[in-house]
């Protein structure tokens, strides 16, 4: 079972939809959670990180963390076709390390 | 402000042989981390430099090997190259003061075994 799983996708929903996208761990030692977000052909881009349980908002986007159920969240409201990319969760561990999930691909239909 | 920039950005190989990527880091960053990230997949931990020491390594191959320079850039080595190398390979680069989990990416070099 790998420490992080997350949905691969694709998820195609149409813009000004409100967006989910899920990940869930295995290792309860994680503190600090990190949303990427990737385009194609270009490398991941940091959108929000949280330390610990809760939620924090940045404009369009939410992340939340619920550490008791071990599931973390990125909610996009009114969806744009920019939008459009590659999601990746990703967990520090005590080691430092980056722990990243496959991602999901998102597609925001025009 | 350049961000990090990575060369090459594509290239071909084929088994056995041996290729070396290269990284330069966000202007102000001093540390530099490579991942290799298959498709369809998240990226995977390769290891990590700061003070031109490897500071951290995850599971790969000692075939993998890297470097840094007194001017913060690196290069990342993989020798007898295997068919499973074929990856989209990230150099992303921080510094402590930011904090281990704020990393900026470069747009990767994609390499392709043959």
């Amino acid at each position: 079972q790998k420490e992080v799983e997350q949905d691969p996708g694709p998820l195609s929903v149409p813009e000004g939809a409100i967006v989910s996208l899920n990940c869930t761990y295995s290792n309860s030692a994680f503190q600090y959670f990190m949303w990427y977000r990737q385009y194609s052909r270009k490398g991941p881009e940091l959108l929000m990180y949280t330390y610990s349980s809760g939620n924090k908002e940045d404009g369009r986007f939410t992340a939340q963390v619920d550490k008791s159920s071990k599931y973390i969240s990125l909610f996009i409201r009114d969806s744009q076709p920019s939008d459009s990319a590659t999601y990746l969760c990703a967990m520090l561990n005590s080691n430092y390390q980056l722990i990243w999930g496959a991602g999901t691909k998102l597609i925001i239909k025009p | 402000d350049a961000g990090v920039t990575q060369s090459p950005t594509h290239l071909i190989k084929t088994r056995g042989q041996q290729v070396t990527l290269r990284c330069s880091p966000k202007s102000g960053h001093d540390t530099v981390s490579w991942y290799q990230q298959a498709l369809g997949q998240g990226p995977q931990f390769i290891f990590q430099y700061y003070e031109e020491e490897e500071r951290q390594r995850g599971n790969f191959p000692d075939r993998f090997s890297g470097h840094q320079f007194p001017n913060y850039s690196s290069e990342l080595n993989v020798n007898a190259l295997l068919l499973g190398d074929s990856a989209l390979y990230l150099c992303a680069s921080s510094t402590l003061t930011l904090g281990a989990n704020v990393l900026t990416f470069g747009a990767g070099s994609r390499l392709t075994v043959l």
